[in-house]
């Protein structure tokens, strides 16, 4: 049950993309299409942005966006805004009926 | 409008036994998988445990395993997770959150200390 593996930290200028990844194996994020994203902000709980590879819940700004590639799942940010800076982790449903959370990557916006 | 709240953290020795609780109000509570996670002081999410709709199956983290119990009650609108044992790493934010698939949402979380 190793935690799957995202960058720790990028950065951005306001205004520009950034993406983040999510790196699994075929077990998790290789087979199952229900890799999630979370944004942190500190002292607060996680907040969902993105469900099901790709999916945004009501309420969650179009400038997030999800995908995924074999093994790897990807966030991206794009016109990037001060109020995103802020943790984000990614989980992945497993084989065993379980949810692996990435290490989390802190975004820093310049 | 959708909420969980967590209630049950504190201050407690090494081996002791705390009981978490969540109550769950703006959904259809027996509808649905429950999820424990989490967080380490300055440290990730870390999934802990989950439970189906009719608290049938149950899955946990290795690290917990024989230590902590997830349950619920339906009637209640209620989560719960039971946790004996507890050792210093179990020191944490502990969250529930609605589903299976893809926790969320989420309550505010409670902390649990585990200090002597």
């Amino acid at each position: 049950q190793s935690a799957l593996t995202q960058p720790a930290s990028v950065s951005g200028s306001p205004g520009q993309s950034i993406t983040i990844s999510c790196t699994g194996t075929s077990t998790d994020v290789g087979t199952y299409n229900y890799v999630s994203w979370y944004q942190q902000h500190p002292g607060k709980a996680p907040k969902l942005m993105i469900y099901d590879v790709s999916n945004r819940p009501s309420g969650v700004s179009n400038r997030f966006s999800g995908s995924k590639s074999g093994n790897t799942a990807s966030l991206t940010i794009s016109g990037l805004q001060a109020e995103d800076e802020a943790d984000y982790y990614c989980s992945s449903y497993t084989s065993s009926t379980t949810v692996l959370f990435g290490g989390g990557t802190k975004l820093t916006v310049l | 409008e959708e909420r969980l709240v967590e209630s049950g953290g504190g201050v407690v020795q090494p081996g002791g036994s705390p009981r978490l609780s969540c109550e769950a109000s703006g959904f259809t509570f027996i509808r649905h998988w429950m999820t424990w996670v989490r967080q380490a002081p300055g440290k990730g999410l870390e999934w802990v445990a989950n439970i189906n709709q009719d608290g049938s199956e149950k899955h946990y983290v290795d690290s917990v395993k024989g230590r902590f119990t997830i349950s619920r009650d339906n009637a209640k609108n209620s989560l719960y997770l039971q946790m004996n044992s507890l050792r210093a790493e179990d020191t944490a934010v502990y969250y529930c959150a609605r589903g299976l698939y893809t926790p969320g949402p989420w309550g505010q979380g409670t902390l649990v200390t585990v200090s002597s």
